[in-house]
C-alpha cells in the first residue's frame, strides 16, 4: 500500500511556467519532508513542514501543509531549467517508529529553456 | 564534512554469490535506513535501524539482511542476489533529534 500519494507522477513544461505539485495521503503524518534527487546521487532535504496549514518559501518555491496533516504542496513560481529533477515527498507518521520514514513515488520534472 | 558513504558505488554480480553494501556515517546519527528505487515504484524502505544493536523491517525486506553492530555503520548483505534485486540502492541516516534524512550517492546493482 502507498502511503503517500504523488501527482503527477512527470511534468514538462518551459521556462518560466509555474507549476504546482501534491502529495496526498489518507494517513495523518507528524511532519513532511519535500527532497529532491538529481540524476546519479542521492535525495537532498528542501523543507520540513510540522504544523498543519504551515506554509513555508524557499526562493521560488512555497511549500504548504495541509490542516489536517494529511497532504502537502509544492508550487514552483517561474520555473527554470535548474529546477529539473526527481522531487519526493516524505512523511514521518504519528505513532509510528522515528526511523521509519515514508516516500512518495516521486515527481519528474523537466523544464525545458 | 557530514556525509553518508556507500560502496561500492557500481556493482554488477551473479546471482547466488553473497554480497554486501556498506553504509558509513560520520554524524553520530541513531537512524539508518535503507531504501531501493526502482521505475514506477519510488522509494521503498527495505530495512532501519533506531540504535546499534537495533534493526527493523521495512517494506520490501525479502531476500536481504541488515546488522547494527557499530553506530556509524549499517551493511547490507544479501545472501543469495536474485535478478529481481537488480536496483539502486540508497542507506540513509538521520539523528534523533532532527527530521532531514542524508542519502548516500547509492549503489546501483545488477544481478544476472
Amino acid at each position: 500500500t502507498q502511503l503517500l500519494e504523488q501527482s503527477p507522477q512527470f511534468l514538462s513544461i518551459q521556462e518560466g511556467e509555474n507549476l504546482t505539485v501534491y502529495c496526498n495521503s489518507s494517513s495523518v503524518f507528524s511532519s513532511l519532508q519535500w527532497y529532491r534527487q538529481e540524476p546519479g546521487e542521492g535525495p537532498v532535504l528542501l523543507v520540513t513542514v510540522v504544523t498543519g496549514g504551515e506554509v513555508k518559501k524557499l526562493k521560488r518555491l512555497t511549500f504548504q501543509f495541509g490542516d489536517a496533516r494529511k497532504d502537502s504542496s509544492l508550487h514552483i513560481t517561474a520555473a527554470q531549467p535548474g529546477d529539473t529533477g526527481l522531487y519526493l515527498c516524505a512523511g514521518a507518521r504519528y505513532g509510528g517508529s522515528q526511523g521509519n520514514l515514508i516516500f512518495g513515488k516521486g515527481t519528474k520534472l523537466s523544464v525545458k529553456p | 564534512e557530514a556525509q553518508v558513504t556507500q560502496n561500492p558505488r557500481y556493482l554488477i554480480t551473479v546471482t547466488g554469490k553473497k554480497l554486501t553494501v556498506t553504509c558509513s556515517q560520520n554524524m553520530n546519527h541513531e537512524y539508518m535506513s535503507w531504501y531501493r528505487q526502482d521505475p514506477g515504484l519510488g522509494l521503498r524502505q527495505i530495512y532501519y535501524s533506531m540504535n546499534v544493536e537495533v534493526t527493523d523491517k521495512g517494506d520490501v525486506p525479502e531476500g536481504y539482511k541488515v546488522s547494527r553492530k557499530e553506530k556509524r555503520n549499517f551493511p547490507l548483505i544479501l545472501e543469495s542476489p536474485s535478478p529481481n534485486q537488480t536496483s539502486l540502492y540508497f542507506c540513509a541516516s538521520r539523528g534523533v533529534d532532527s527530521r532531514e534524512a542524508f542519502f548516500g550517492q547509492g549503489t546501483r546493482l545488477t544481478v544476472v
